[in-house]
């Protein structure tokens, strides 16, 4: 099946870890994104990368990490640096940047304790 | 201040009420529209989209979206809804103005009582 994988569905960390949450894309899309979902404050973006090897900072990146090594993966490091981790993160991917929509992925929950 | 906005946080109404929800963006220049839906359990999904043409766009399970270029407006509609509309609406902005990222509203929580 084609889709977006995002592993694992729940995430437990203690304070001061680094974690990485996995994104796999097999659309063959060049676009992928990151965004942080909280109760009440939409869809916040992390990071994003038009091709391999590109990346950009979106609007909440402080804290966060990102690789574009292979066109299907796109993985998000939360450091401790983060000074709130605990969220709802989504992955999502699109043919391009531009006007083309976004698929999702069923979403990864961190808690940090 | 948020590039998109959605006016209403949480919206409650009856079945067969007509629903109307407000997005408006801040971006110039050309910008795609899209609206997402966000059912309980589920991963967000494409209701419907506006890259030029027509500004009034149909998409799926009957709603429709008026692009109003003059007043920045991408709001959605749907003349009756039904209980299984019961969801998270979300209004999305794709702006050249902004390289192309992907920008998201609040999010609007709808709940249709049977």
């Amino acid at each position: 099946d084609g889709g977006i994988t995002q592993s694992p569905k729940y995430l437990f960390r203690k304070e001061g870890q680094n974690v990485t949450l996995s994104c796999e894309q097999n659309l063959n899309h060049d676009a992928m994104y990151w965004y942080r979902q909280d109760p009440g404050q939409g869809l916040r973006l992390i990071y994003y990368s038009q091709i391999v090897n590109d990346f950009q900072k979106g609007d909440i990146a402080e804290g966060y990490s990102v690789s574009r090594e292979k066109k299907e993966s796109f993985p998000l490091t939360v450091t401790s640096a983060q000074k709130n981790p605990t969220a709802f993160y989504l992955c999502a991917s699109g043919l391009n940047l531009g006007n083309t929509e976004a698929f999702f992925g069923q979403g990864t929950r961190l808690t940090v304790v | 201040a948020q590039s998109v906005s959605q006016h209403n946080h949480h919206v409650i109404l009856s079945e067969a009420a007509s629903l109307e929800l407000g997005c408006n963006y801040s971006y110039g220049g050309t910008v795609n529209l899209f609206w997402y839906v966000q059912y309980p359990g589920q991963h967000l999904q494409l209701l419907l989209k506006y890259f030029s043409g027509d500004p009034l766009v149909k998409g799926i399970k009957g709603f429709e979206a008026e692009f109003i270029k003059s007043k920045f407006s991408f709001n959605l509609r749907k003349p009756s809804v039904q209980w299984s509309d019961t969801a998270e609406y979300f209004c999305a902005v794709n702006a050249r103005a902004a390289g192309n990222k992907l920008t998201f509203g609040g999010g609007t929580r709808v709940l249709v009582k049977p």
